[in-house]
């Protein structure tokens, strides 16, 4: 069935790049995408690819696919305290349904 | 735009009461899903409509919840009786045929 799997945790220093992965399973999905929730916060949309990508940038964001291994990461340069939230990962299914990842929750230490 | 738009933030109940919650999609989206979201279980897709008619509610978790979208603006989710294992966040999103939704900021429900 379709599944989306995240590493639960990941914790940097301020400064410092964070790389967070993804595995998805559809390879039907056309487009990926991250997601970042603050705390007490609902999710807001911060990134996607199109599935015949394999690289996207966006100021400090840069996300790489790799649709042959069904793998998806978001790398933040310069991580700041401000990037503390969870990264939801997402692929679109069936009738634009989202499948969704159960978080990654990035922790940025000074 | 306001953005999606959800109330109440918060709602305490007492078990057994109804509770409902609702939600303003962003005007001309055509699609408005709703999410729960619990420490255990994620985020979990409830029902979503598009263009105010219900496709697909087998994330419904049971007959005491129901979902209503009467026009484009507006959708209620609603719980009778509620129990306190529906607490949670329950997420309203919306979206046009594009990319991505579009989220409220939830509503934080707690049954004691």
């Amino acid at each position: 069935g379709e599944d989306v799997e995240q590493s639960l945790f990941l914790s940097v220093r301020e400064g410092d790049s964070s790389v967070i992965n993804c595995t998805y399973t559809d390879s039907s999905s056309t487009y990926l995408y991250w997601y970042k929730q603050e705390p007490g916060a609902g999710l807001q949309l911060l990134t996607y690819i199109f599935s015949n990508m394999d690289m996207k940038q966006d100021q400090r964001l840069t996300v790489l696919l790799n649709k042959k291994d069904k793998h998806l990461s978001l790398r933040i340069a310069d991580t700041q305290t401000g990037d503390s939230a969870i990264y939801f990962c997402a692929e679109e299914g069936n009738n634009r349904k989202l499948i969704w990842g159960l978080g990654t929750s990035l922790a940025v230490n000074p | 735009d306001a953005g999606v738009i959800q109330s109440p933030r918060h709602e305490v109940t007492e078990m057994g009461q109804e509770v409902t919650l609702r939600c303003k999609p962003i005007s001309g989206h055509n699609s408005l899903f709703w999410y729960r979201q619990t420490m255990m279980r994620g985020l979990e897709l409830l029902i979503y409509f598009n263009n105010n008619v219900p496709i697909d509610d087998s994330g419904m978790p049971e007959d005491r919840f129901s979902a209503k979208m009467p026009n484009a603006s507006f959708s209620t989710l609603k719980i009778q009786p509620s129990e306190p294992r529906d607490s949670a966040v329950y997420f309203c999103a919306s979206s046009l045929a594009g990319i991505g939704y579009t989220f409220g900021s939830g509503t934080r429900l707690t049954v004691v």
